[in-house]
Protein backbone atom coordinates (compact mmCIF):
# COMPACT_ATOMS: atom_id res chain seq x y z
CA UNK A 1 0.00 0.00 0.00
CA UNK A 2 1.25 3.71 -0.24
CA UNK A 3 1.75 5.61 2.24
CA UNK A 4 3.80 7.66 4.55
CA UNK A 5 5.77 5.80 7.00
CA UNK A 6 6.86 7.79 10.49
CA UNK A 7 9.32 5.40 12.92
CA UNK A 8 9.67 5.81 15.89
CA UNK A 9 5.70 6.36 17.21
CA UNK A 10 7.19 7.12 20.43
CA UNK A 11 10.09 8.26 22.02
CA UNK A 12 12.01 9.62 25.17
CA UNK A 13 14.75 11.72 24.77
CA UNK A 14 16.83 12.94 27.97
CA UNK A 15 17.91 16.62 28.01
CA UNK A 16 20.83 17.44 26.05
CA UNK A 17 20.28 14.69 23.39
CA UNK A 18 19.96 14.91 19.46
CA UNK A 19 16.91 12.32 18.11
CA UNK A 20 16.28 11.55 14.79
CA UNK A 21 13.01 10.79 13.70
CA UNK A 22 12.28 8.70 10.63
CA UNK A 23 10.05 9.66 7.54
CA UNK A 24 9.83 7.47 4.83
CA UNK A 25 7.07 7.73 1.56
CA UNK A 26 5.88 5.65 -1.41
CA UNK A 27 4.11 7.87 -3.17
CA UNK A 28 6.30 9.10 -5.58
CA UNK A 29 5.60 12.46 -4.17
CA UNK A 30 8.44 15.28 -4.78
CA UNK A 31 7.74 17.91 -1.90
CA UNK A 32 7.49 16.69 1.87
CA UNK A 33 7.30 18.52 4.76
CA UNK A 34 7.54 18.58 8.49
CA UNK A 35 5.18 19.82 11.08
CA UNK A 36 4.75 20.07 14.80
CA UNK A 37 1.97 20.19 16.77
CA UNK A 38 1.24 21.27 20.03
CA UNK A 39 -2.31 21.76 22.11
CA UNK A 40 -4.25 24.48 21.07
CA UNK A 41 -1.61 25.21 18.70
CA UNK A 42 -2.22 23.81 15.24
CA UNK A 43 0.09 22.81 13.03
CA UNK A 44 3.19 24.58 12.48
CA UNK A 45 5.93 23.91 9.63
CA UNK A 46 9.19 22.68 10.81
CA UNK A 47 10.99 22.20 7.35
CA UNK A 48 9.89 21.12 3.77
CA UNK A 49 11.91 20.35 0.58
CA UNK A 50 10.51 20.11 -3.21
CA UNK A 51 13.37 18.24 -4.98
CA UNK A 52 16.33 15.39 -3.05
CA UNK A 53 18.98 17.72 -1.85
CA UNK A 54 17.29 21.01 -1.04
CA UNK A 55 15.13 21.73 1.65
CA UNK A 56 13.90 25.56 3.07
CA UNK A 57 13.18 26.49 6.43
CA UNK A 58 9.57 27.28 7.65
CA UNK A 59 8.47 28.98 10.32
CA UNK A 60 9.74 27.06 13.41
CA UNK A 61 12.85 25.92 12.06
CA UNK A 62 15.13 27.12 14.86
CA UNK A 63 16.43 23.24 16.71
CA UNK A 64 15.67 21.09 13.82
CA UNK A 65 18.10 19.91 11.05
CA UNK A 66 16.76 18.15 7.69
CA UNK A 67 18.17 16.01 4.95
CA UNK A 68 16.71 15.08 1.65
CA UNK A 69 19.46 12.78 -0.10
CA UNK A 70 16.98 10.43 -1.24
CA UNK A 71 13.34 11.34 -2.91
CA UNK A 72 11.34 9.25 -0.81
CA UNK A 73 13.18 10.11 2.75
CA UNK A 74 12.88 13.40 5.00
CA UNK A 75 14.57 12.73 8.60
CA UNK A 76 13.97 15.10 10.95
CA UNK A 77 16.57 15.81 13.63
CA UNK A 78 15.57 17.52 16.76
CA UNK A 79 18.67 18.79 18.27
CA UNK A 80 19.18 19.46 22.00
CA UNK A 81 19.03 23.79 21.10
CA UNK A 82 15.42 22.88 20.88
CA UNK A 83 14.20 24.31 23.59
CA UNK A 84 10.95 22.39 24.29
CA UNK A 85 10.69 20.01 21.78
CA UNK A 86 7.99 17.92 23.48
CA UNK A 87 5.50 17.76 20.79
CA UNK A 88 3.44 15.65 18.62
CA UNK A 89 5.74 15.30 14.98
CA UNK A 90 3.72 15.04 11.56
CA UNK A 91 5.56 14.50 8.54
CA UNK A 92 3.58 14.62 5.06
CA UNK A 93 3.74 14.62 1.45
CA UNK A 94 2.69 15.87 -1.77
CA UNK A 95 3.22 16.64 -5.46
CA UNK A 96 4.11 19.78 -7.04
CA UNK A 97 1.07 20.44 -8.86
CA UNK A 98 0.11 23.96 -7.46
CA UNK A 99 -2.82 23.32 -4.67
CA UNK A 100 -2.43 19.68 -4.56
CA UNK A 101 -3.50 17.67 -1.29
CA UNK A 102 -0.90 17.11 1.34
CA UNK A 103 -0.65 13.75 2.87
CA UNK A 104 0.02 12.78 6.33
CA UNK A 105 1.75 10.33 8.11
CA UNK A 106 0.34 8.71 11.23
CA UNK A 107 2.96 11.04 13.68
CA UNK A 108 5.48 10.39 16.52
CA UNK A 109 5.22 11.48 19.71
CA UNK A 110 8.42 12.74 21.38
CA UNK A 111 8.50 13.30 24.97
CA UNK A 112 11.64 15.02 26.87
CA UNK A 113 12.61 13.63 30.08
CA UNK B 1 -0.10 34.74 8.61
CA UNK B 2 -2.11 31.66 9.58
CA UNK B 3 -5.73 31.22 8.80
CA UNK B 4 -8.43 32.15 11.99
CA UNK B 5 -10.71 29.47 12.43
CA UNK B 6 -13.89 29.50 14.63
CA UNK B 7 -15.46 28.64 16.89
CA UNK B 8 -12.87 27.30 18.58
CA UNK B 9 -14.86 24.10 20.00
CA UNK B 10 -18.37 22.73 19.47
CA UNK B 11 -20.47 20.29 21.06
CA UNK B 12 -23.10 18.74 19.12
CA UNK B 13 -26.15 16.09 19.72
CA UNK B 14 -26.25 13.66 16.85
CA UNK B 15 -28.40 15.04 14.07
CA UNK B 16 -27.56 18.35 14.43
CA UNK B 17 -25.52 20.45 11.98
CA UNK B 18 -22.58 22.74 12.18
CA UNK B 19 -20.73 25.15 10.29
CA UNK B 20 -16.81 26.23 10.92
CA UNK B 21 -15.42 29.24 9.66
CA UNK B 22 -11.79 29.64 8.34
CA UNK B 23 -10.86 33.25 7.37
CA UNK B 24 -7.59 34.84 6.53
CA UNK B 25 -6.29 38.32 6.05
CA UNK B 26 -4.77 37.61 2.73
CA UNK B 27 -5.81 36.48 -0.86
CA UNK B 28 -6.91 33.04 -0.68
CA UNK B 29 -6.03 30.40 -3.79
CA UNK B 30 -6.89 27.40 -2.19
CA UNK B 31 -8.44 26.33 1.21
CA UNK B 32 -7.97 22.06 2.37
CA UNK B 33 -9.76 20.99 5.07
CA UNK B 34 -8.81 18.25 7.50
CA UNK B 35 -9.88 16.30 10.11
CA UNK B 36 -7.82 14.54 13.25
CA UNK B 37 -9.01 12.20 15.85
CA UNK B 38 -6.66 12.44 19.09
CA UNK B 39 -3.24 11.17 18.32
CA UNK B 40 -3.69 10.16 14.55
CA UNK B 41 -2.51 11.94 11.72
CA UNK B 42 -4.98 14.78 10.23
CA UNK B 43 -7.17 13.19 7.40
CA UNK B 44 -7.88 15.27 4.20
CA UNK B 45 -11.70 16.32 3.72
CA UNK B 46 -11.54 18.53 0.89
CA UNK B 47 -10.26 21.34 -1.16
CA UNK B 48 -11.63 24.86 -2.16
CA UNK B 49 -10.21 26.46 -5.36
CA UNK B 50 -10.79 29.49 -6.47
CA UNK B 51 -13.55 29.79 -8.27
CA UNK B 52 -16.06 29.42 -5.47
CA UNK B 53 -16.90 25.97 -6.67
CA UNK B 54 -18.73 24.27 -3.11
CA UNK B 55 -17.47 20.95 -2.86
CA UNK B 56 -19.09 17.70 -0.73
CA UNK B 57 -18.30 14.56 0.49
CA UNK B 58 -21.62 13.09 1.90
CA UNK B 59 -22.88 15.14 5.09
CA UNK B 60 -20.00 16.96 4.66
CA UNK B 61 -19.74 20.77 2.35
CA UNK B 62 -17.86 23.29 2.03
CA UNK B 63 -18.04 27.01 0.43
CA UNK B 64 -15.13 29.26 -0.33
CA UNK B 65 -15.39 32.87 -0.77
CA UNK B 66 -12.73 34.75 -2.51
CA UNK B 67 -14.34 37.89 -1.73
CA UNK B 68 -14.42 37.69 1.95
CA UNK B 69 -10.99 35.26 2.00
CA UNK B 70 -13.56 33.33 3.69
CA UNK B 71 -14.32 29.40 3.65
CA UNK B 72 -16.92 27.84 5.59
CA UNK B 73 -17.07 23.84 6.47
CA UNK B 74 -21.12 22.87 6.96
CA UNK B 75 -21.62 19.22 8.74
CA UNK B 76 -25.15 18.21 8.56
CA UNK B 77 -27.38 15.73 10.73
CA UNK B 78 -23.85 15.24 12.13
CA UNK B 79 -22.84 11.81 13.34
CA UNK B 80 -21.01 10.35 16.73
CA UNK B 81 -17.72 9.31 14.11
CA UNK B 82 -17.52 13.78 13.34
CA UNK B 83 -16.07 13.98 16.52
CA UNK B 84 -12.55 15.29 16.11
CA UNK B 85 -10.31 18.42 15.20
CA UNK B 86 -11.29 20.80 11.96
CA UNK B 87 -8.02 22.18 10.71
CA UNK B 88 -8.37 24.29 7.39
CA UNK B 89 -4.76 25.11 5.45
CA UNK B 90 -4.34 27.84 3.22
CA UNK B 91 -1.41 28.81 0.66
CA UNK B 92 1.92 29.64 2.56
CA UNK B 93 2.85 32.39 -0.47
CA UNK B 94 0.85 32.88 -3.58
CA UNK B 95 2.18 32.04 -7.23
CA UNK B 96 2.80 29.24 -8.50
CA UNK B 97 3.91 25.94 -7.94
CA UNK B 98 3.14 24.10 -4.90
CA UNK B 99 3.72 25.75 -1.37
CA UNK B 100 3.35 24.40 1.97
CA UNK B 101 0.17 24.83 4.04
CA UNK B 102 -0.64 26.88 7.18
CA UNK B 103 -2.91 25.82 9.14
CA UNK B 104 -5.64 27.32 11.87
CA UNK B 105 -5.45 25.98 15.31
CA UNK B 106 -8.49 24.05 14.87
CA UNK B 107 -11.91 23.69 15.92
CA UNK B 108 -12.79 20.87 18.22
CA UNK B 109 -16.21 18.81 17.53
CA UNK B 110 -17.51 16.51 19.49
CA UNK B 111 -21.09 14.72 18.78
CA UNK B 112 -22.33 13.70 21.53
CA UNK B 113 -25.38 10.64 21.28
Amino acid sequence: DGGITQSPKYLFRKEGQNVTLSCEQNLNHDAMYWYRQDPGQGLRLIYYSQIVNDFQKGDIAEGYSVSREKKESFPLTVTSAQKNPTAFYLCASSTLVSGNTIYFGEGSWLTVV
Amino acid sequence: QQPVQSPQAVILREGEDAVINCSSSKALYSVHWYRQKHGEAPVFLMILLKGGEQKGHEKISASFNEKKQQSSLYLTASQLSYSGTYFCGTPRRMGSGNTPLVFGKGTRLSVIA
